[in-house]
């Protein structure tokens, strides 16, 4: 089974900045990585797909890069509403998430 | 416009059995794999399994097969899983999932849409 890991646990970042998150996978995936954000009481939402593709929607701060074992998922200007819980997921072989990154209010 | 809609929340004791469902409209329902999430109280994310409803291809996590059953009738155009004997442990919110796959070989990919989740508590 592969595993991802995400890091750092918990960001704290103040609204206008950048922010940037980490995935590593045990072993290569290809570009075969997704993320998604969370809110409080609320279903995850598609963010990233292809490594890099923004989902329908996704507002071009999001940005995603990397292939193989490693992955980065920046938002360019902190808005409010995207203090949230961010987790990739790798589907090159089955599917598998990182076990997610707060990112919080600084 | 596509929608995912589960059932509502459960309370069962240990030992019993349930099924929760997940109605898909607004797309090719036997098109699409549509897979299940685990999320436990205040944890992350966990790929359970997933079915194509056209054929009813079922693939689990190693964690989960024989843990649950997932199924899809679709006639009605809904996925389920199902707990034969519910353990304390199972208590979590489950979202149901559509995949977007491969288009040349129908490989299953990331979830696209979500379901609103269905949170099942297990207790004596």
């Amino acid at each position: 089974e592969i595993v991802m890991t995400q890091s750092p646990a918990t960001l704290s970042v103040s609204p206008g900045e950048r922010a940037t998150l980490s995935c590593r996978a045990s072993q290569s995936v290809s570009s075969n990585l997704a993320w998604y954000q969370q809110k409080p009481g609320q279903a995850p939402r598609l963010l990233i797909y292809g490594a890099s593709t923004r989902a329908t929607g996704i507002p071009a701060r999001f940005s995603g890069s990397g292939s193989g074992t490693e992955f980065t998922l920046t938002i360019s200007s902190l808005q409010s509403e995207d203090f949230a819980v961010y987790y990739c997921q790798q589907y090159n072989k089955g599917g598998s998430f990182g076990q997610g990154t707060k990112l919080e209010i600084k | 416009e596509v929608q995912l809609v589960q059932s509502g929340a459960e309370v069962k004791k240990p030992g019993e059995s349930l099924k929760i469902s997940c109605k898909g409209s607004g797309y090719s329902f036997t098109s699409y794999w549509i897979g299940w999430v685990r999320q436990m109280p205040g944890k992350g994310l966990e790929w359970m399994g997933i079915i194509y409803p056209g054929d009813s291809d079922t693939r689990y996590r190693p964690s989960f097969q024989g843990q649950v059953t997932i199924s899809a009738d679709k006639s009605i155009t809904t996925a389920y899983v199902h707990w034969n004997s519910l353990k304390a442990s199972d208590t979590a919110m489950y979202y149901c999932a559509r995949l977007e796959d491969d288009i040349l070989t129908g490989y299953p990919y990331y979830f696209d849409y979500w379901g609103q989740g269905t949170l099942v508590t297990v207790s004596s």
